[in-house]
């Protein structure tokens, strides 16, 4: 157990409708990480923030965006949705700032766009 | 943009043979961090390397920093059942984020 949790598991949409993913990091963490993991493919960066500051922006859409709250936990809201979407969404946490610590990682949230 | 290249992509060994997954970037890395994903499951952290040809040892995982800090490896010695996964590797540049790796799928074969 990485300590970092991820809701939900699994949702299942329609194109064109919207979805939040909800990360809660480590107790500690203050930095949040989001990554996309599309069928055999590898990890692709989506955005960082700290301490409730946007950190760093990947490669994200313009039809998705994230926030974190005070409470530390993170939001990813993906709208207007296609079927290219369909994912496994990561959230990571990490104790350091510039992204130099280990990243501990949620179990993922699967999103399936029919 | 910058890109942390890993080959192979997939790579099927019989039990009990080694197997080595490289990691190689354009850039020059602050450091360079290792992760396993099981099947199914999510990236787990398996060893950061910070200094030129640092080398460092996980019983039969050996881990690798090139001299140049441009490239890493992973070598497993006698594999078993329990290495099946894909080995990521993440690579830092000064001052900004790690880079995922497109990641090595070992398959090992009973």
């Amino acid at each position: 157990d990485s300590g970092v949790t991820q809701t939900p598991k699994h949702l299942i949409t329609a194109t064109g409708q919207r979805v939040t993913l909800r990360c809660s990091p480590r107790s500690g963490d203050l930095s949040v990480y989001w990554y996309q993991q599309s069928l055999d493919q590898g990890l692709q960066f989506l955005i960082q923030y700290y301490n409730g500051e946007e950190r760093a922006k990947g490669n994200i859409l313009e039809r998705f965006s994230a926030q974190q709250f005070p409470d530390l936990h993170s939001e990813l809201n993906l709208s207007s949705l296609e079927l290219g979407d369909s994912a496994l969404y990561f959230c990571a946490s990490s104790g350091l700032a510039g992204g130099a610590g280990e990243l501990f990682f949620g179990e993922g949230s699967r999103l399936t766009v029919l | 943009g910058q890109q942390v290249m890993q080959i192979p992509q997939y790579q099927h060994v019989q039990e009990g043979e080694d197997f080595t997954t490289y990691c190689n970037s354009s850039t020059t890395l602050s450091n360079i961090q290792w992760y396993k994903q099981r099947p199914g499951g999510h990236p787990v952290f398996l060893i950061q390397l910070v200094k030129s040809g640092e080398v460092k040892k996980q019983k039969r995982l050996t881990f690798q920093f090139g001299e140049a800090k441009k490239n890493s490896s992973l070598h497993i010695t006698a594999t078993q059942t329990t290495d099946v996964g894909t080995y990521f590797c993440a690579g830092r540049i000064p001052g900004n984020q790690f880079y995922f790796g497109t990641g090595t799928s070992l398959t090992v074969i009973p």
